[in-house]
């Protein structure tokens, strides 16, 4: 089966750059992802890495390492709309089905 | 495209009825997946689809739960009968599958099961 651990709770300023953990246990890995959900809302789509490195999309950034079973989701610049949770989801399987991590929520402070 | 789309958005039922929750996913996606979110057991797969054919029902919680989807535009989830631990919110995804793992989610259904 699958695991994922991932804080439970971020705070951070406005302006201020946040780094949001993830290691995960998994057979069959297809590759890490990140999503956003605000509350009441849909989770969507962040970022995907399927190979070790750094990806970058605008103020976000994730980063995986698959020999440590690691990655990370990176915010910079942080804005007080960023206050969400964040899922890291681990795809395996034939339809790269996601595994979900329990979620971080974040909360940005002015 | 106006995204995956389900219905209704919201539902308040009594327990021991049936429930039908509906999904249209984004037109040309080939994979979806219907999940559960509560709070305490977070986001939950429970079943999904490959060219509308069930590949892995194994997160469907129990024989009350059954999904179809009888077209690649149209898929169900329908719980009966229903039960209070059922209240949780349902959402439906689609994605290519060849896209690598950006899933899609819809706007979700919040059930009530009183």
């Amino acid at each position: 089966g699958q695991s994922l651990e991932q804080p439970s709770e971020v705070t951070a300023v406005e302006g201020a750059i946040v780094q949001i953990n993830c290691t995960y246990q998994t057979s069959g890995f297809y590759g890490l992802s990140w999503y956003q959900q605000h509350d009441g809302g849909a989770p969507t789509f962040l970022s995907y890495n399927a190979l070790d490195g750094l990806e970058e999309t605008g103020r976000f950034s994730s980063f995986l390492s698959r020999s440590d079973s690691y990655g990370y989701l990176l915010l910079q610049e942080l804005q007080m709309k960023d206050s969400a949770s964040y899922f890291c989801a681990v795809g395996s399987g034939s339809a790269r089905q996601l595994t979900f991590g329990s979620g971080t929520q974040l909360t940005v402070l002015p | 495209d106006a995204g995956v789309i389900q219905s209704p958005r919201h539902e308040v039922t009594e327990m021991g009825q049936e429930v039908t929750l509906r999904c249209k996913p984004i037109s040309g996606h080939n994979s979806l997946f219907w999940y559960r979110q509560t709070m305490m057991r977070g986001l939950e797969l429970l079943i999904y689809f490959n060219n509308n054919v069930p590949i892995d029902d194994s997160g469907m919680p129990e024989d009350r739960f059954s999904a179809k989807m009888p077209n690649a535009s149209f898929s169900t989830l329908k719980i009966q009968p229903s039960e209070p631990r059922d209240s949780a919110v349902y959402f439906c995804a689609s994605s290519l599958g060849t896209s690598g793992n950006e899933q899609f989610f819809g706007p979700g259904t919040r059930l009530t099961v009183l």
